[in-house]
Parts: C-alpha cells; sequence; structure tokens
C-alpha cells in the first residue's frame, strides 16, 4: 500500500537557520502530497500542498516541490524561527475514493533562540 | 469560521467501559474523517464518510469501534470494552468533496484507559 517515510527527528536548530526534513514516499497512483503542523497542544494545520509533478508549494515561508522523478517532497525554510517549533508530518492523498490521508511518522523539529 | 469541533478533549476510563467521542465537522463539509495517533507516531486513517454513508473502514478498525454520522452532520465514534491499545489521540476532520480540498483536522480526543 501508499506510505510515506520521514527524516527521522527530533531536529534542534538555531534560529535563522536554514530546515530542511526530508520526506519520500511510495504510491501506485499520483497522490497529492501535504505537509501538515501541530503545534503543541493543537490540532494539525495545513501547512501547505501540491498536486502534481514539479508543483511548488508555500506558505509562511516554507516550500517543497513534488519531485515525481526522486518520489520526494521535502520541506524548506530558508531561515527559522522559535514560533517555527512544533511536530511536522508529511502526508499523501490518493485522488480515488475516500482520498483518505497517508502519514509519515512525523519530525520534532526545535528551534533555540 | 467555525472549524471542527470535537467533545471531549480528554477521557479516561477503566479498561473494559465504553467510549463515545463526537464530531461537528465544518457545516458545508461532506466528507467526514476519523484519524487515530498513537504517541510518536504519524495519524492512522480509520473511517470515512461521505454524507450519512460510511464508504471506508481500515482494518484497524476492529469489531469494538463503530461509526455514525447521522443525517449527514456531526458523526460519534465508541469504542466498546476499551483495552490499553485503545489508548491514543483520536481525531477528526472534514472536507468539502469537490475537486481536491484539504482535510481540516479538530483537536482531537486523547483517550487514556486506566
Amino acid at each position: 500500500g501508499d506510505s510515506v517515510t520521514q527524516m527521522e527527528g527530533p531536529v534542534t536548530l538555531s534560529e535563522e537557520a536554514f530546515l530542511t526534513i526530508n520526506c519520500t514516499y511510495t504510491a501506485t497512483g499520483y497522490p497529492s502530497l501535504f505537509w501538515y503542523v501541530q503545534y503543541p497542544g493543537e490540532g494539525l494545520q495545513l501547512l501547505l500542498k501540491a498536486t502534481k509533478a514539479d508543483d511548488k508549494g508555500s506558505n509562511k515561508g516554507f516550500e517543497a516541490t513534488y519531485r515525481k522523478e526522486t518520489t520526494s517532497f521535502h520541506l524548506e525554510k530558508g531561515s527559522v524561527q522559535v514560533s517555527d517549533s512544533a511536530v511536522y508530518f508529511c502526508a499523501l492523498s490518493d485522488l480515488q475514493g475516500a482520498q483518505k490521508l497517508v502519514f509519515g511518522q512525523g519530525t520534532r523539529l526545535t528551534i533555540n533562540p | 469560521d467555525t472549524g471542527v469541533s470535537q467533545d471531549p478533549r480528554h477521557k479516561i476510563t477503566k479498561r473494559g467501559q465504553n467510549v463515545t467521542f463526537r464530531c461537528d465537522p465544518i457545516s458545508e463539509h461532506n466528507r467526514l474523517y476519523w484519524y487515530r495517533q498513537t504517541l510518536g507516531q504519524g495519524p492512522e486513517f480509520l473511517t470515512y464518510f461521505q454524507n450519512e454513508a460510511q464508504l471506508e473502514k481500515s482494518r484497524l478498525l476492529s469489531d469494538r469501534f463503530s461509526a455514525e454520522r447521522p443525517k449527514g452532520s456531526f458523526s460519534t465514534l465508541e469504542i466498546q470494552r476499551t483495552e490499553q491499545g485503545d489508548s491514543a489521540m483520536y481525531l477528526c476532520a472534514s472536507s468539502f468533496g469537490v475537486g481536491e480540498q484539504p482535510q481540516h483536522f479538530g483537536d482531537g480526543t486523547r483517550l487514556s484507559i486506566l
């Protein structure tokens, strides 16, 4: 079945550092790809998405590009802030049927001032 | 804008008891999903409703689990004869099922089995 593999955490960076969180996927079709973020004590929030190959999703300074040839959707941010500390989940959704989300295991990110 | 609402936020119960959770989706959303998230893991799909019809169930959803969505509005997830392994965060999400629409998540119900 479909699956998502994320870079293992936790990841700790200093403020203003460059961030990359790796995500690769396995799917039989052509899924849509997502990054969700979960702040402490809160539910998941959609951060960005891409629906087809070479699409770039972006939001709040974060970017990820749908790479079909490498089946990847790595999350990047040029300069992180303390407020970016959260757990980040990569996910895919098959466009057929339920369009349910398949999540990676999550990467906990801590930004130190 | 009212988001997805889940009740209760926390539930502590003894092993063997029955529990029921409620989810109120965003009002115009016809699709509703339940997921389960255990500590340190990503959410896993449990079941999906389109309007009032339950169209897909995961193999994770044992016979002790039942979900309903009467009238296509709110949904309930019931767990009978709870076990230690049922301890998890239960997440509800909803979306509008036309085209590629993102799922909006509630804050979840955290279940702890004593």
